[in-house]
């Protein structure tokens, strides 16, 4: 069992469409990601929240909208979408600022994401 | 900026054999964590095992070793006794010290894929 949850597990949406994945961990982790990872490609990052603040954010476009609710929530909004942003979306948490127990992403499952 | 290298796009290995995926980084830190994740086809990326930079002790998990040679930059990654489960793809990854957000940035290599023959 994954202890970071992603919703949905799949998605198809057209360019025109809002929608948003959804991310949730209950491990006490205070950083989360949002990762994008193509076929055969390695995750790229595209943000990080620390203790709910964006702290990273990779020159993504502005159609891909973060939002961390609280600690245990993380929020990607998407709307006017291209063809070429489908991909895997990972959702990761880590302990942060925990010099020590080299504290490892742990991800979710990933919302395989189609734009048509 | 620090990046990471694996060069070996795809690697065979039979059943109960040993294997050794190569690693490759490039940083100035003197302190940083490096890690081998595993992503099999049901894309979950799962932690295999992990390596302190101030530690000169190889990390051990059961099957899975790595041999850290930090003068050299180079994490490689064994695998004894391979299990038809273990194929997946492999990724080296290096976590940066804390930024100035308190933030560890994380980079991946681009990713091994390991197959096992029966």
């Amino acid at each position: 069992d994954t202890e970071v949850t992603q919703t949905p597990k799949h998605l198809v949406m057209g360019m025109t469409n809002k929608k948003s994945l959804k991310c949730e961990q209950h491990m006490g982790h205070r950083a989360m990601y949002w990762y994008k990872q193509k076929a055969k490609k390695p995750p790229e990052l595209m943000f990080v929240y620390s203790y709910e603040k964006l702290s990273i954010n990779e020159s993504v476009p502005s159609r891909f909208s973060p939002e961390c609710p609280n600690s245990s929530l993380l929020n990607l909004h998407l709307h006017a979408l291209q063809p070429e942003d489908s991909a895997l979306y990972l959702c990761a948490s880590s302990q942060d600022r925990a010099r020590g127990l080299g504290s490892p992403l742990h991800f979710g499952n990933g919302t395989r994401l189609t734009v048509t | 900026a620090q990046t990471v290298t694996q060069s070996q796009p795809e690697m065979s290995v039979q059943e109960a054999e040993t294997v050794t995926l190569s690693c490759t980084y490039d940083t100035s830190e003197s302190d940083y964590y490096l890690f081998w994740y595993k992503q099999p086809p049901s894309r979950q990326m799962i932690l295999v095992i992990r390596q302190e930079a101030y530690k000169q002790q190889n990390a051990t998990e059961n099957r899975f070793s790595v041999n850290f040679q930090k003068a050299a930059k180079s994490f490689s990654l064994k695998i004894s006794d391979s299990q038809l489960g273990d194929a997946a793809m492999y990724f080296c990854a290096y976590r940066s010290q804390t930024l100035t957000s308190g933030t560890y940035k994380y980079i991946f290599g681009t990713g091994t894929r390991l197959k096992v023959l029966a």
